[in-house]
Parts: structure tokens; C-alpha cells; sequence
């Protein structure tokens, strides 16, 4: 069955430090992994996604991602966090070996950014 | 350029009542999607749609019915309202159920049973 973690239920850096929310994924299939982020009262925005290709992938205001095959991670990174990044960040992922529908949402990672 | 609408953005209800959150999208978007968001179990896939006329269970399901009589419009309706339905409910949409697609969120609605 298909599954996520994000290991951490917060994450806390100083303005300007890079940044790293870790993210790991069970599959059957091939994975089709993506970041959300979650500002206070409202619904969630896509940052960035792996389909296939470069295992860097870059997205929306300065994140980036590596998909590692060998350790099932994709664990989000900024190079010099800002205090508007604080927010919560979800890891997600489908599965592309089932054939089904669903994706599988991470509980969530609280990221404080302080100034 | 609104994307998805939910309605309402709050809402108290008692318990045993029926109750129905609108969404509604301006994308032409096939598939739609409700989840729920509970502290500490991030989002669960209620029920789901893939195309206009079609529907499908997702995780939890219990409780819960959805209809999609047209393109745009993705009602949730909870027949009999019990308190763990008390939650922040989520309505998404994707530009069809293939799994590169990333999906658009509503801003929510926040439901409590009493």
C-alpha cells in the first residue's frame, strides 16, 4: 500500500539558514510525488512536483526538492529561508503501480521561519 | 479569476441534522475531490469524482454522499450530522484523474457538530 512520512511535526530555522522538510514515501509503482504548502486559514497551494527526470526539481518562491530512489525521500530545501515561509508543508504522493486515483497526504510539517 | 469556492467558510451545526457544502470551479476541471483535514492525520480522501456523472468512495467515506450532475459543482452532503464529523472540509479539483496532475484547493469549510 502506498503511504508517506514527514517525520517531523516541526521544523525550526532562523531567517536567512537554509531550510530542509523531510518527506518519505512507500510505493508499489513508480511515484508521483509532490509539495504542498498550507497558509493560516486556507486551503493548500502546489509548490512543486516529480514525475520523472531530474532528480532536482525546482518550484514556486525559491523551493526546490530531491527525489532519491534508493532512500524514498523527497525532502523539500530552500537555500536562505524567510520569515513568510513559515507555514505548514504537506508531502504527498500517488502511486503509479496501482492504477488508482488516490493521493496520500503526509500529516504535516509546521515550518517556523524566525526572524 | 476565482478557481474553486466553497460555501459556507463556517458553519455550527447540531448534531443529527443534514448539511451540504457547495463547491463549485471555474476550470473546467474533470476530476474534483473532498478531503477532510484533522490535526496530526493531514488530508483524507473523502469521495471523488472523475468526470461529470461519475463519483467514487475514497478513505472515509462513512457519513458522507457527493453527487456531480455537471462539470462545475461538487456538493458534499452529510445526511445525519455526528460529532467526529467536526473537521475542515477541503473540496480540490485536477485537470483529470491522471497522476501527474497536481490539484487546485478551496479555501475550506470549517464544520463543527455539536
Amino acid at each position: 500500500a502506498q503511504s508517506v512520512a514527514q517525520p517531523e511535526d516541526q521544523v525550526n530555522v532562523a531567517e536567512g539558514n537554509p531550510l530542509t522538510v523531510k518527506c518519505t514515501y512507500s510505493v508499489s509503482g513508480n511515484p508521483y510525488l509532490f509539495w504542498y504548502v498550507q497558509y493560516p486559514n486556507r486551503g493548500l497551494q502546489f509548490l512543486l512536483k516529480y514525475i520523472t527526470g531530474d532528480n532536482l526539481v525546482k518550484g514556486s518562491y525559491g523551493f526546490e526538492a530531491e527525489f532519491n530512489k534508493s532512500q524514498t525521500s523527497f525532502h523539500l530545501k530552500k537555500p536562505s529561508a524567510l520569515v513568510s515561509d513559515s507555514a505548514l508543508y504537506f508531502c504527498a504522493v500517488r502511486d503509479g503501480g496501482t492504477g488508482g486515483f488516490k493521493t496520500i497526504f503526509g500529516a504535516g510539517t509546521r515550518l517556523f521561519v524566525k526572524a | 479569476i476565482a478557481g474553486i469556492t466553497q460555501a459556507p467558510t463556517s458553519q455550527i451545526l447540531a448534531a443529527g441534522r443534514r448539511m451540504t457544502l457547495r463547491c463549485t470551479q471555474d476550470m473546467r476541471h474533470n476530476a474534483m475531490y473532498w478531503y477532510r483535514q484533522d490535526l496530526g492525520l493531514g488530508l483524507r480522501l473523502i469521495h471523488y469524482s472523475n468526470t461529470a456523472g461519475t463519483t467514487g468512495k475514497g478513505e472515509v467515506p462513512d457519513g458522507y454522499s457527493v453527487s456531480r450532475a455537471n462539470t462545475d459543482d461538487f456538493p458534499l452532503t452529510l445526511a445525519s450530522a455526528v460529532p467526529s464529523q467536526t473537521s475542515v472540509y477541503f473540496c480540490a479539483s485536477s485537470p483529470d484523474r491522471g497522476f501527474y496532475n497536481e490539484q487546485f484547493f478551496g479555501p475550506g469549510t470549517r464544520l463543527t457538530v455539536l
